[in-house]
């Protein structure tokens, strides 16, 4: 079965630099969530999307923006990168917003 | 606000041999559902099991069942025959309004052969 993508999988980058991630959600999935992981920490909940309107925000950063397109892909757009940015950032799915989440397998940003 | 709660950071378990991680949550809610995820070495987010608040029957998927207590908030995770593979951080989760799916703070499982 197809599973969420999310590209790419590993990004470096400098500090203040700019950084896009993408993600593609299950065919016929119209939900789509945002989650930071750091390093020894549970993921946390930053922004989610149905329908291509936001439909919930958590503790994302105002240097953070995402959105939803057309088809259903997400991007999460991160400016001014801090050293504290650097983690796991995950991707999910769901049909409707109200079932399953499923995971992508993560981009690991590192910060220098 | 909805909290979730695992009390075992580390758990131990001989391979073949019955392991249960624990988990308490906190809603106001009376229909919702509680999920348990894997994280093995690699980062990914697996999902293991799926429980829904307004069945009374336990979800079991292979070697993997819960037992849900409603009344308790509790939301147990059993594996049996445990397989070295299973060795894993586990995290207990509860979808807050249906998005913002809120973790516990894992239970690093190992399996000794």
């Amino acid at each position: 079965a197809a599973g969420v993508i999310q590209s790419p999988r590993h990004l470096i980058k400098e500090k203040r630099e700019t950084a896009t991630l993408k993600c593609y959600p299950i065919p016929r999935h119209d939900t789509v969530y945002w989650y930071q992981q750091g390093p020894g920490q549970d993921p946390q909940f930053l922004i989610s999307f149905y329908e291509k309107m936001q439909s919930d925000k958590g503790s994302i950063p105002d240097r953070f923006s995402a959105q939803q397109f057309s088809d259903y892909h997400s991007e999460l757009n991160m400016s001014s990168l801090e050293l504290g940015d650097s983690a796991l950032y995950f991707c999910a799915s769901s049909w409707r917003g109200k079932d399953t989440q499923y995971f992508g397998p993560g981009t690991r940003l590192t910060v220098l | 606000a909805q909290t979730v709660t695992q009390s075992q950071p580390e758990m131990s378990v001989q391979e073949a041999e019955t392991v249960t991680l624990s988990c308490t949550y906190d809603t106001s809610e009376s229909d919702y559902y509680l999920f348990w995820y894997k994280q093995p070495p690699s980062r990914q987010m697996i999902l293991v099991i799926r429980q829904e608040a307004y069945k009374q029957q336990n979800a079991t998927e292979n070697r993997f069942s819960v037992n849900f207590q409603k009344a308790a908030k509790s939301f147990s995770l059993k594996i049996s025959d445990s397989q070295l593979g299973d060795a894993a951080m586990y995290f207990c989760a509860y979808p807050y309004n249906n998005n913002d799916m809120r973790f516990g703070a894992g239970t690093r499982l190992t399996v000794k052969p």
